[in-house]
């Protein structure tokens, strides 16, 4: 199984909604990471679990709250959104962190917020 | 950017004929790797090349890099419709001390029937 799977691929949300993107995979890789794509731009870096401790945080706003609850899921919790933070939201995973080798990439999910 | 730029940013040809994309980078590297993403679509991986490598092949792909330069080159030979797509390098190097993959800012390639 080399797959990434994100849930949902689209979530329409308010200003003071509260949601959360899912992320999973079971190719017992150790790091795992979540990347923010606007329109016709290069994938973000925003956070990076390394055996399930938050690695990297690229001082990404509080209003984005990453969690790894264990070595296969990943989830981006989302409160009080800004319209600017409409995107496809990329998660990825790699077997270790140490000089990231091949990442495999979900399929993204699309959000707007309104 | 924090790492490098592609060029061109965006490339058209006929289907048969070959397309070359460079990528350019700023610091040292531990290898760098090209990914391709289908419109909306998540990143599919490539080819990876290590920073004492200089050529790699794969199938139709063909990846050169010289780290004198701090420049890399993807050629796909024989463009096929399907071939359509962004192409990003990306560096995998020790960013404001942290180990990283970062991406350029991509190359949208079209092939025309």
């Amino acid at each position: 199984d080399t797959e990434v799977t994100q849930t949902p691929k689209h979530l329409v949300m308010g200003m003071t909604n509260k949601k959360s993107l899912k992320c999973e995979q079971h190719m017992g890789h150790r790091a795992m990471y979540w990347y923010k794509q606007k329109a016709k731009k290069p994938p973000e870096l925003m956070f990076v679990y390394s055996y399930e401790k938050l690695s990297i945080n690229e001082s990404v706003p509080s209003r984005f709250s990453p969690e790894c609850p264990n070595s296969s899921l990943l989830n981006l919790h989302l409160h009080a959104l800004q319209p600017e933070d409409s995107a496809l939201y990329l998660c990825a995973s790699s077997q270790a962190m140490t000089w990231p080798g091949e990442l495999f990439f979900g399929e993204g999910s699309r959000l707007t917020v309104l | 950017s924090q790492q490098g730029e592609e060029d061109p940013q965006a490339l058209s040809i006929q289907e048969g004929e070959n397309a070359t994309m460079n990528c350019s980078y700023k610091t040292s590297i531990n290898n760098l790797q090209w990914y391709r993403q289908n419109s909306g679509r998540g990143l599919v991986h490539l080819i990876l090349i290590r920073s004492n490598e200089r050529e790699k092949h794969s199938g139709r792909l063909r990846v050169t890099l010289d780290t004198s330069k701090k420049s890399s080159s993807l050629l796909i030979t024989a463009s096929r419709a399907a071939d359509t797509a962004s192409y990003f390098c990306a560096t995998a190097g020790a960013f404001q001390g942290a180990q990283k993959l970062v991406f350029g800012q991509g190359t949208r390639l079209t092939i025309n029937p």
